[in-house]
């Protein structure tokens, strides 16, 4: 069975601090990995994606993600957190294409 | 702004009530995602359709049924509703099956009294 973990429900960063998110997930087979940002009151936004190309997927908005195979992870990384950062972010599995599950959300809040 | 359109975006109606939900992809995009998202449960899928076909299925309680049609909106059926149906429910669509991305709607929030 497929599952994403996001360890951390609620991160705070000063802006300008490294914003690290993080996501664990648990296939039996290659996955497809996904980050989305949520705004408030909004639908998700997808930030970026790992098809099994290149492990280092660079994004929109400054934010990137490794896969790290060994660990199972696919943490989100943005070297400098602005404002405009906060917001819900999520990590998604899908294997097979078509269904996809989504870990339960961190909060991030970006401190001025 | 997505392109995905859903509506409406808020309802409110009574437990044991019957409520359509209904989402329009992205012109050319033939898969449609319905997902419900509560603050308990998270963000949890349903059920997905491409080109008028169900391909997937999630979560989705029986009480819970969609379809889509040939013009490849879809809609999204909730009956016997429960006070705990209260969430938002959101619609995403993609150009195809397999790893595409999803362009989410901007939901309907469902509040059940």
């Amino acid at each position: 069975a497929q599952s994403v973990t996001q360890l951390g429900s609620h991160v705070s960063v000063s802006e300008g601090a490294l914003v690290l998110l993080r996501c664990n997930y648990s296939s039996s087979v290659p996955p497809y990995l996904f980050w989305y940002v949520q705004y408030p009151n909004q639908g998700l936004q997808l930030l970026l994606k790992y098809t099994s190309a290149a492990t280092l997927v660079k994004g929109i908005n400054g934010f990137e993600a490794e896969f790290k195979k060994s660990e199972t992870s696919f943490h989100l990384t943005k070297p400098s957190a602005h404002m405009r950062d906060a917001a819900e972010y999520f990590c998604a599995v899908s294997v097979g294409g078509n269904q996809f599950y989504f870990g339960t959300g961190t909060s991030l809040t970006v401190i001025p | 702004d997505s392109g995905v359109t859903q509506t409406p975006k808020h309802l409110i109606t009574a437990t044991g009530q019957r409520v359509t939900l209904r989402c329009s992809p992205r012109s050319g995009d033939l898969s449609v995602y319905w997902y419900q998202q509560s603050l308990d449960q998270g963000l949890q899928f349903l059920i997905q359709y491409y080109n008028g076909e169900e391909r997937a299925k999630g979560n989705i309680l029986e009480r819970f049924s969609a379809q889509q049609f040939p013009d490849l909106h879809s809609e999204l059926n909730l009956s016997s509703l429960e006070l705990g149906d209260s969430a938002l429910y959101f619609c995403a669509s993609s150009a195809g099956l397999a790893y595409n991305e999803q362009f989410f709607g901007p939901g309907t929030r469902l509040t059940v009294l």
